[in-house]
Protein backbone atom coordinates (compact mmCIF):
# COMPACT_ATOMS: atom_id res chain seq x y z
CA UNK A 1 0.00 0.00 0.00
CA UNK A 2 1.98 3.17 -1.31
CA UNK A 3 1.76 6.24 0.95
CA UNK A 4 1.95 9.69 0.08
CA UNK A 5 4.20 10.37 -2.87
CA UNK A 6 5.55 13.73 -3.62
CA UNK A 7 7.10 14.78 -7.10
CA UNK A 8 9.53 15.58 -7.87
CA UNK A 9 12.10 15.05 -5.06
CA UNK A 10 14.45 17.64 -6.08
CA UNK A 11 13.92 20.94 -7.62
CA UNK A 12 16.03 24.27 -8.36
CA UNK A 13 14.29 26.93 -10.22
CA UNK A 14 15.64 30.93 -10.65
CA UNK A 15 13.88 34.00 -8.82
CA UNK A 16 11.10 34.95 -10.44
CA UNK A 17 10.19 31.64 -12.85
CA UNK A 18 6.94 29.44 -11.29
CA UNK A 19 6.87 26.42 -9.87
CA UNK A 20 4.18 23.42 -9.53
CA UNK A 21 4.31 20.27 -6.80
CA UNK A 22 2.62 17.34 -6.85
CA UNK A 23 1.30 14.86 -4.45
CA UNK A 24 -0.74 11.63 -4.39
CA UNK A 25 -2.36 10.77 -1.17
CA UNK A 26 -2.39 7.42 0.74
CA UNK A 27 -5.00 5.04 -0.71
CA UNK A 28 -8.03 5.95 0.99
CA UNK A 29 -7.65 9.27 2.26
CA UNK A 30 -9.46 12.12 0.52
CA UNK A 31 -8.06 15.23 2.15
CA UNK A 32 -4.08 17.25 1.40
CA UNK A 33 -2.21 19.44 3.42
CA UNK A 34 0.86 21.12 2.31
CA UNK A 35 3.21 22.64 4.74
CA UNK A 36 6.80 24.41 3.86
CA UNK A 37 10.12 23.26 5.96
CA UNK A 38 12.53 25.92 5.91
CA UNK A 39 16.08 24.85 6.71
CA UNK A 40 16.43 24.14 10.43
CA UNK A 41 12.89 25.38 11.50
CA UNK A 42 9.38 23.42 11.81
CA UNK A 43 7.04 22.82 9.18
CA UNK A 44 4.19 25.75 8.60
CA UNK A 45 0.76 25.09 7.19
CA UNK A 46 0.10 26.27 3.69
CA UNK A 47 -2.89 25.03 2.92
CA UNK A 48 -5.83 22.04 3.17
CA UNK A 49 -7.92 20.87 0.41
CA UNK A 50 -10.62 18.40 1.10
CA UNK A 51 -13.67 17.78 -1.74
CA UNK A 52 -12.02 19.78 -4.41
CA UNK A 53 -11.96 22.69 -2.41
CA UNK A 54 -9.44 24.60 0.00
CA UNK A 55 -10.81 24.48 3.99
CA UNK A 56 -8.06 26.08 5.49
CA UNK A 57 -4.89 28.40 4.51
CA UNK A 58 -2.19 29.73 6.63
CA UNK A 59 -0.17 32.91 6.60
CA UNK A 60 1.01 32.25 3.04
CA UNK A 61 1.03 35.51 0.02
CA UNK A 62 -1.38 34.27 -2.50
CA UNK A 63 1.68 33.76 -4.47
CA UNK A 64 0.90 29.97 -2.85
CA UNK A 65 -2.26 28.40 -4.81
CA UNK A 66 -3.24 24.58 -5.27
CA UNK A 67 -5.87 22.25 -6.30
CA UNK A 68 -7.09 19.32 -5.92
CA UNK A 69 -8.58 16.98 -8.41
CA UNK A 70 -11.42 14.55 -8.45
CA UNK A 71 -8.64 11.36 -7.59
CA UNK A 72 -7.76 13.45 -4.48
CA UNK A 73 -3.98 14.42 -5.89
CA UNK A 74 -3.08 17.40 -5.79
CA UNK A 75 -0.98 20.20 -6.80
CA UNK A 76 1.22 23.42 -5.17
CA UNK A 77 1.77 26.26 -7.25
CA UNK A 78 4.07 29.20 -6.14
CA UNK A 79 4.71 32.02 -8.32
CA UNK A 80 7.05 35.00 -8.72
CA UNK A 81 9.65 32.71 -7.06
CA UNK A 82 11.44 34.61 -3.97
CA UNK A 83 15.08 33.41 -3.01
CA UNK A 84 13.21 32.50 0.64
CA UNK A 85 10.79 30.33 -1.12
CA UNK A 86 13.74 27.42 -0.74
CA UNK A 87 12.49 25.11 1.46
CA UNK A 88 11.18 21.60 1.90
CA UNK A 89 7.60 21.01 0.98
CA UNK A 90 5.44 18.38 2.64
CA UNK A 91 2.34 17.31 1.54
CA UNK A 92 0.16 14.96 4.04
CA UNK A 93 -3.05 13.35 3.50
CA UNK A 94 -5.75 12.14 5.71
CA UNK A 95 -9.39 11.03 5.60
CA UNK A 96 -11.48 13.51 6.74
CA UNK A 97 -10.33 16.83 7.69
CA UNK A 98 -10.05 14.94 11.81
CA UNK A 99 -8.04 11.95 10.31
CA UNK A 100 -4.15 12.15 11.40
CA UNK A 101 -1.93 12.58 9.05
CA UNK A 102 0.62 10.34 6.93
CA UNK A 103 3.40 12.61 5.52
CA UNK A 104 4.85 12.48 2.12
CA UNK A 105 9.08 12.44 1.95
CA UNK A 106 8.75 16.31 0.86
CA UNK A 107 10.13 18.19 -2.34
CA UNK A 108 13.03 19.73 -2.20
CA UNK A 109 12.93 23.44 -3.48
CA UNK A 110 15.92 25.94 -4.10
CA UNK A 111 15.70 29.10 -5.58
CA UNK A 112 18.55 30.28 -7.28
CA UNK B 1 4.91 34.98 16.76
CA UNK B 2 5.86 31.04 17.70
CA UNK B 3 2.58 29.68 19.15
CA UNK B 4 4.73 25.92 19.85
CA UNK B 5 8.49 26.62 21.04
CA UNK B 6 10.95 23.86 21.77
CA UNK B 7 14.11 25.61 23.11
CA UNK B 8 16.30 22.85 23.20
CA UNK B 9 17.84 22.56 19.55
CA UNK B 10 19.55 19.33 20.27
CA UNK B 11 19.49 16.45 22.91
CA UNK B 12 22.26 13.74 23.40
CA UNK B 13 21.40 10.84 25.65
CA UNK B 14 23.14 7.60 26.31
CA UNK B 15 21.41 4.13 25.17
CA UNK B 16 19.10 2.47 27.81
CA UNK B 17 18.62 5.79 29.27
CA UNK B 18 15.45 7.94 29.42
CA UNK B 19 15.42 11.14 26.85
CA UNK B 20 13.06 14.25 27.71
CA UNK B 21 12.01 16.37 25.12
CA UNK B 22 10.21 19.65 25.96
CA UNK B 23 7.48 21.83 24.31
CA UNK B 24 5.87 25.30 25.56
CA UNK B 25 2.86 26.69 23.98
CA UNK B 26 1.38 30.06 24.23
CA UNK B 27 -2.22 29.64 22.50
CA UNK B 28 -4.88 28.10 25.20
CA UNK B 29 -7.22 27.69 22.59
CA UNK B 30 -4.84 24.61 21.39
CA UNK B 31 -6.57 21.32 22.68
CA UNK B 32 -4.84 18.21 20.88
CA UNK B 33 -0.74 17.79 21.32
CA UNK B 34 1.23 15.44 18.82
CA UNK B 35 4.35 14.68 18.77
CA UNK B 36 6.57 13.56 15.08
CA UNK B 37 9.72 11.61 14.37
CA UNK B 38 11.63 12.66 11.55
CA UNK B 39 14.79 10.98 9.58
CA UNK B 40 16.56 12.72 7.55
CA UNK B 41 15.21 12.05 3.77
CA UNK B 42 11.86 11.16 4.77
CA UNK B 43 8.50 12.91 5.93
CA UNK B 44 7.51 13.19 9.90
CA UNK B 45 5.78 10.30 11.01
CA UNK B 46 3.19 10.41 13.66
CA UNK B 47 5.00 8.90 17.23
CA UNK B 48 1.97 9.98 19.94
CA UNK B 49 -0.79 12.56 21.07
CA UNK B 50 -2.73 13.66 23.72
CA UNK B 51 -5.72 15.62 24.18
CA UNK B 52 -6.29 18.44 26.41
CA UNK B 53 -8.42 16.55 28.58
CA UNK B 54 -5.83 14.04 29.66
CA UNK B 55 -2.31 14.95 31.54
CA UNK B 56 -0.31 11.12 30.44
CA UNK B 57 -1.22 9.22 27.44
CA UNK B 58 1.30 6.39 27.02
CA UNK B 59 2.41 4.02 24.25
CA UNK B 60 5.02 1.20 25.06
CA UNK B 61 8.81 3.51 25.61
CA UNK B 62 6.84 6.98 24.26
CA UNK B 63 5.13 8.82 27.46
CA UNK B 64 3.64 12.37 26.43
CA UNK B 65 3.17 14.39 29.67
CA UNK B 66 0.57 17.49 29.47
CA UNK B 67 0.75 20.24 31.64
CA UNK B 68 -1.90 22.54 30.50
CA UNK B 69 -1.46 25.64 33.74
CA UNK B 70 2.00 25.53 32.26
CA UNK B 71 1.20 25.11 28.67
CA UNK B 72 3.94 22.63 28.41
CA UNK B 73 3.91 19.18 27.11
CA UNK B 74 7.11 16.64 27.35
CA UNK B 75 7.76 13.66 25.65
CA UNK B 76 9.47 10.95 27.27
CA UNK B 77 11.50 8.01 25.61
CA UNK B 78 12.69 4.92 28.22
CA UNK B 79 14.52 3.16 27.16
CA UNK B 80 16.22 5.01 24.54
CA UNK B 81 17.42 3.38 21.18
CA UNK B 82 20.01 4.34 19.01
CA UNK B 83 17.38 4.13 16.23
CA UNK B 84 15.14 6.54 17.97
CA UNK B 85 18.40 9.35 16.92
CA UNK B 86 15.97 11.21 15.15
CA UNK B 87 14.71 15.17 15.07
CA UNK B 88 11.70 15.34 17.02
CA UNK B 89 8.51 18.48 16.61
CA UNK B 90 5.58 18.84 18.95
CA UNK B 91 2.63 20.07 16.87
CA UNK B 92 -0.90 21.45 18.16
CA UNK B 93 -4.02 21.71 16.64
CA UNK B 94 -7.18 24.20 17.74
CA UNK B 95 -9.50 21.45 16.76
CA UNK B 96 -9.80 18.14 18.88
CA UNK B 97 -8.63 16.31 16.07
CA UNK B 98 -5.06 15.54 14.67
CA UNK B 99 -6.20 16.01 11.13
CA UNK B 100 -6.32 20.05 11.35
CA UNK B 101 -4.05 22.73 10.84
CA UNK B 102 -1.38 21.72 13.13
CA UNK B 103 1.60 24.49 14.32
CA UNK B 104 4.53 23.14 14.95
CA UNK B 105 7.56 23.74 17.14
CA UNK B 106 11.00 24.05 15.35
CA UNK B 107 12.07 20.56 16.79
CA UNK B 108 14.84 18.66 19.28
CA UNK B 109 17.69 16.62 17.19
CA UNK B 110 17.93 13.92 19.38
CA UNK B 111 20.99 11.77 19.10
CA UNK B 112 20.87 8.43 21.56
CA UNK B 113 25.03 6.87 21.86
CA UNK B 114 25.24 3.55 22.37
Amino acid sequence: DAGVTQSPTHLIKTRGQQVTLRCSPKSGHDTVSWYQQALGQGPQFIFQYYEEEERQRGNFPDRFSGHQFPNYSSELNVNALLLGDSALYLCASSFGASGGYTFGSGTRLTVV
Amino acid sequence: DQQVKQNSPSLSVQEGRISILNCDYTNSMFDYFLWYKKYPAEGPTFLISISSIKDKNEDGRFTVFLNKSAKHLSLHIVPSQPGDSAVYFCAASTYNNAGNMLTFGGGTRLMVKP
